[in-house]
């Protein structure tokens, strides 16, 4: 049972702008603990999206962002595209658990 | 260019041991960690631990205390995950991921290359 709390799932249409949240406590995103996030598409292993609440790795698309409030971050996707279709995760540090956490994970569909 | 590349997929009965490997290439193996996550058959991704491959300090996660042991060779780049007393619930994809975190363990940890995976399953 994750300690971080994503949406199970999430939907738009080609173009459209969709938000993943997710949520925490004062263990983990709520202590200031920076928050990443990694995209998983059918199959495959896990990507890094966003990393240190709001940096993009190099070749990550300009339409994904990241930000951090209180004990919550978000993910957008804007301008939604096909390839988007995948699993997100969103990871951080716990401090009770003394080590990374995932959320729960949320699936993007494109309709 | 970075590269983990990960040993095949596993069968194990119940109570048995696994010893999965993570072959690194493309950077300095000691500048950084390496931590192993995995994914039970349609579930989410769940953290399991990381090792300094600098000096070898481990930090595991404390629902496989116990269980579990991770070690590197410096001299080949490959880091290993082992777990113990295998239970079925332990059927996974297995996936090591070259952790930012070098020599210590802190809150700043995240993995910016992962291996392909390799399956474990456990079955009687």
């Amino acid at each position: 049972q994750s300690v971080l709390t994503q949406p199970p799932s999430v939907s738009g249409a080609p173009g459209q702008r969709v938000t993943i949240s997710c949520t925490g406590s004062s263990s983990n995103i709520g202590a200031g603990y920076d928050v990443h996030w990694y995209q998983q598409l059918p199959g495959t292993a896990p990507k890094l999206l966003i990393y240190g609440n709001s940096n993009r790795p190099s070749g990550v698309p300009d339409r994904f962002s990241g930000s951090k409030s209180g004990t919550s971050a978000s993910l957008v996707i804007t301008g939604l595209q096909a390839e988007d279709e995948a699993d997100y995760y969103c990871q951080s540090y716990d401090s009770s658990l003394s080590g990374s956490v995932f959320g729960t994970g949320t699936k993007v569909t494109v309709l | 260019q970075v590269q983990l590349v990960q040993s095949g997929a596993e069968v194990k009965k119940p109570g048995a041991s696994v010893k999965v490997s993570c072959k690194a290439s493309g950077y300095t193996f000691t500048s950084y960690g390496i931590s192993w996550v995995r994914q039970a058959p349609g579930q989410g991704l769940e953290w399991m631990g990381w090792i300094s491959a600098y000096n070898g300090n481990t930090n595991y996660a404390q629902k496989l205390q116990g269980r579990v042991t991770m070690t590197t060779d410096t001299s080949t780049s490959t880091a290993y995950m082992e777990l113990r007393s295998l239970r079925s619930d332990d059927t996974a994809m297995y996936y090591c991921a070259r952790d930012l975190l070098g020599d210590v363990y802190s809150s700043s940890s995240y993995f910016d290359y992962w291996g392909q995976g390799t399956l474990v399953t456990v079955s009687s």
